[in-house]
This record gives C-alpha cells, sequence and structure tokens, in this order.
C-alpha cells in the first residue's frame, strides 16, 4: 500500500538552531499536510500544501510541495524549547483517506 | 472557536468491560474520523462518517468495536468487552471535506489502558 517515511527519526538540537526534515513516498501526493503533536495531545495542522512547488510559511515554518510530488519538507528556522514534539507529513491516499508517516521527534536543548 | 471535544481523557478499565468514548466535532464539519495511535502502529484510522453516515469501517480491528454518530455534534466509539491490546490513544478528528479539503482538525485524544 501507499506510504509515507519521514527522515529523520529523531532529531537532537541546541536552541537557535534551524531544523529540516522530509517526507517521501514511492507514489504521488496531491496534498501534502504537516502536523504536531505535543506531548499528551492530539496532532494540530501547521501548514498545507495544495500545488508542486508551493513553498508556504507559518511563522518560523516553512514547507515546500516537492516538484515531482513525491515529497515535501519542513524547516524550522531558530528552533526554541516550544517546538519540541513529533512532526507528521500526511497526504491523502488512493481511496481518499489520510495516509500518515511514521514522525519525526524533535528535541531542542535550551 | 471551540475545536474537537473528547471525553474522558484517560480512561483506565478492565479486561472485559465495555468502554464508551465521547466526541464533539468543530461545528459545521461534515467529516468525523476516529483514529487509534500505538508506538507500534502509530496512527490508524478506524472509521469515518459523514453527515451522520458511517462510510468506510474497514479500519475497525474486531466486532468488538463499534461507533455511531446519532447527531451532526456527537460521536462515541464503544468497545465491547476491552482487552489489554485495545490500550491506546484514541483520537477524534473532523473536517470539512474528505475530497477537496483534507484539513482534519484532532481533539486532544483518550488514553485508554486496559488491564
Amino acid at each position: 500500500g501507499q506510504q509515507l517515511n519521514q527522515s529523520p527519526q529523531s532529531m537532537f538540537i541546541q536552541e537557535g538552531e534551524d531544523v529540516s526534515m522530509n517526507c517521501t513516498s514511492s507514489s504521488i501526493f496531491n496534498t501534502w499536510l504537516w502536523y504536531k503533536q505535543d506531548p499528551g495531545e492530539g496532532p494540530v495542522l501547521l501548514i498545507a500544501l495544495y500545488k508542486a512547488g508551493e513553498l508556504t510559511s507559518n511563522g518560523r515554518l516553512t514547507a515546500q510541495f516537492g516538484i515531482t510530488r513525491k515529497d515535501s519538507f519542513l524547516n524550522i528556522s531558530a528552533s526554541i524549547p516550544s517546538d519540541v514534539g513529533i512532526y507528521f507529513c500526511a497526504g491523502p491516499g488512493n481511496t481518499g483517506k489520510l495516509i500518515f508517516g511514521q514522525g519525526t521527534t524533535l528535541q531542542v536543548k535550551p | 472557536d471551540a475545536g474537537v471535544i473528547q471525553s474522558p481523557r484517560h480512561e483506565v478499565t478492565e479486561m472485559g468491560q465495555e468502554v464508551t468514548l465521547r466526541c464533539k466535532p468543530i461545528s459545521g464539519h461534515d467529516y468525523l474520523f476516529w483514529y487509534r495511535q500505538t508506538m507500534m502502529r502509530g496512527l490508524e484510522l478506524l472509521i469515518y462518517f459523514n453527515n451522520n453516515v458511517p462510510i468506510d469501517d474497514s479500519g475497525m480491528p474486531e466486532d468488538r468495536f463499534s461507533a455511531k454518530m446519532p447527531n451532526a455534534s456527537f460521536s462515541t466509539l464503544k468497545i465491547q468487552p476491552s482487552e489489554p491490546r485495545d490500550s491506546a490513544v484514541y483520537f477524534c478528528a473532523s473536517s470539512l471535506g474528505v475530497r477537496g479539503d483534507y484539513e482534519q482538525y484532532f481533539g486532544p485524544g483518550t488514553r485508554l489502558t486496559v488491564t
């Protein structure tokens, strides 16, 4: 079945550093979503991308819809402690249901 | 606006007992989803509703699981009888549409522990 692969699986960085993570698939997706999940909470939608090549920002977060439509990238600039959490990519599969990646766990050292 | 509301936030029960999880979607959203999250399997879609009608329940693990949506503002997920392997975090999410609008908004989840 369709799968989304996220890398890296986990990151441990220093406060103030920039962060990059990506999400790839062997099949084409027409929409990419990025969610963040804080410990003990539900995933929160950060950014939605609907067009190949699209670059969208939300504060210190920037996400890009890969031109091949098989990947997406999320960057966080000048990380702060509250950026800690699990970041998920998601996209609609062939059946229309959302498929989620396995997540990238981010830890930020003050 | 209030987000998706779930109750209870935590549930601890003994094997064999009935468990009922509750969800209130965002007002005006036509779609409601139930997910289960575990370390081993990540986020799994169990069932979703459109305009209160169940559309796809292929993710429901067994007949012990059932879900209802009696009206646009309330849904339940029931497990009867519960088993230890049902221990997980259960999320409810809602959206305006499945095709064309995939932006789902999640509730805070119910952490279920079955002993």
